[in-house]
């Protein structure tokens, strides 16, 4: 089935460096949207990338779609201890708008 | 904040319970979904409604039970669970825009059964 990889699994920075994380997907997508989960609490929907190559800018995050569609990568420049948290892609399976698949999630930890 | 609001926030419960989880969004999604969240795992999709209709289950066991009594609000009856099913229950809304939809989540009901 349709599957949602992200490495790293988990990482660790000093406040102040930069941070990826790489999603790929094992099928194409029409769309991949990215969340935020602070510990002990919910996901928060951060941003939709939808064109091949597209690049979105938030701030000190980088979201980029690739060429195929099929991975996407997140990076935040100069991490602060704000940015703690799990970072989960999502996209829809299949043709339908309503299932998306999370993928496994990169957490985040910013040592001050 | 969160607009999709959920009760109770903890709930603890024995096997042979009857308990309810309850959601509320006043934001005229069309769409609210029910989710199930281990620890350090991703969400996991369980329900969904579309126009108060229940358009994807996705295998769940009988022993959970959803209801949509109106385009606001979003249950989900809960009865004989197993220990196992402990996790934090996410209930979520969302809009399309054409492009895919936006999941709103709100904080989370987080069960235990004992």
């Amino acid at each position: 089935g349709q599957q949602v990889m992200q490495i790293p699994q988990y990482q660790h920075v000093q406040e102040g460096e930069d941070f990826t994380t790489y999603c790929n997907s094992s099928t194409t997508l029409s769309n991949i949207q990215w969340y935020k989960q602070r510990p002990g609490g919910h996901p928060v929907f951060l941003i939709q990338l939808v064109k091949s190559g597209e690049v979105k800018k938030q701030k000190r995050l980088t979201f980029q779609f690739g060429e195929a569609k099929k991975n996407s990568s997140l990076h935040i420049t100069a991490t602060q201890t704000t940015d703690v948290g799990t970072y989960f892609c999502a996209g829809p399976r299949g043709s339908g708008t309503y299932k998306y698949i999370f993928g496994t999630g990169t957490r985040l930890k910013v040592l001050a | 904040d969160t607009e999709v609001t959920q009760t109770p926030k903890h709930l603890v419960m024995g096997m042979t319970n009857k308990k309810s989880l309850k959601c509320e969004q006043h934001m005229g999604h069309r769409a609210m979904y029910w989710y199930k969240q281990k620890a350090k795992k991703p969400p996991e999709l369980m329900f969904v409604y579309s126009y108060e209709k229940l358009s994807i289950n996705e295998s769940v066991p009988s022993r959970f039970s959803p209801e949509c009594p109106n385009s606001s609000l979003l249950n989900l009856h809960l009865h004989a669970l197993q220990p196992e099913d402990s996790a934090l229950y996410l209930c979520a809304s969302s809009f399309s825009s054409g492009e895919g939809n936006t999941i709103y989540f709100g904080e989370g009901s987080w069960l235990t059964v004992v």
